[in-house]
């Protein structure tokens, strides 16, 4: 069964250094999400990515952070100058594009940021 | 300000029984609503899809009221590995649209 797979598992940084997450979406899908969970709190929406562009984006996305997808597989999450309160985990998704009824995302296995 | 709603728990449960949870969402514009499940510290996981008509897979089963705004989830005949959270998750239906979580209810089977 295709899944998104996502990388590295585990990430520590330095409060102000650059991160970059990355992600394989499932190989026939279109649309793109980054969401974040901080520990013991919901999950949040970041950002969705559709054609090469950003779609939406919430009050979260903000300067700090960028999407690309600089190849036909990869999807990645950079955070310019992190803080110690971006430590969370983080989700990579992919939806389908094959019939507008079917709105389901698959998420990734996450990447845990942790922001020293 | 959209949001999702749901009681916490923890809800423990004896194996074998049925158990039933409910959310309720303000953005009266949603469209397409979920039940994903979440365990420690991995990726939500889709559960299944409800739909107005509501809907059944196996020992679960969704329902959706749009007049309230609450969707309901029934699992029956519950096992040990039903133990997880589950999330309540709703979506405008957009292409893009992000999804909303709630916080989620904690569900334990026990033995």
């Amino acid at each position: 069964e295709p899944e998104v797979t996502q990388t590295p598992s585990h990430q520590v940084t330095q409060m102000g250094q650059e991160v970059i997450l990355r992600c394989v979406p499932i190989s026939n899908h279109l649309y793109f999400y980054w969401y974040r969970q901080i520990l013991g709190q919901k999950v949040e929406f970041l950002v969705s990515f559709y054609n090469n562009e950003i779609s939406e984006k919430s009050e979260i996305f903000d300067d700090q952070f960028s999407v690309e997808r600089p190849d036909g597989s990869n999807f990645t999450l950079k955070i310019r100058s992190t803080k110690l309160e971006d430590s969370a985990m983080y989700f990579c998704a992919s939806r389908t594009a094959l019939g507008q009824e079917t709105y389901e995302q698959y998420f990734g296995p996450g990447t845990r940021l942790t922001v020293t | 300000r959209k949001e999702v709603e749901q009681d916490p728990g923890p809800f423990n449960v004896p194996e074998g029984a049925t158990v039933a949870f409910n959310c309720t969402y303000s953005n009266s514009a949603s469209q397409s609503f979920f039940w994903y499940r979440q365990d420690c510290r991995k990726e939500p996981k889709l559960l299944m899809s409800v739909y107005s008509s509501g809907n059944e897979d196996g020992r679960f089963t969704a329902q959706l009221n749009r007049a309230s705004q609450y969707i309901s989830l029934l699992i029956r005949d519950s096992k040990l590995s039903d133990s997880a959270t589950y999330l309540c998750v709703v979506s405008s239906g957009g292409g893009a649209d992000g999804l909303t979580f709630g916080k989620g209810t904690h569900l334990i089977i026990q033995p």
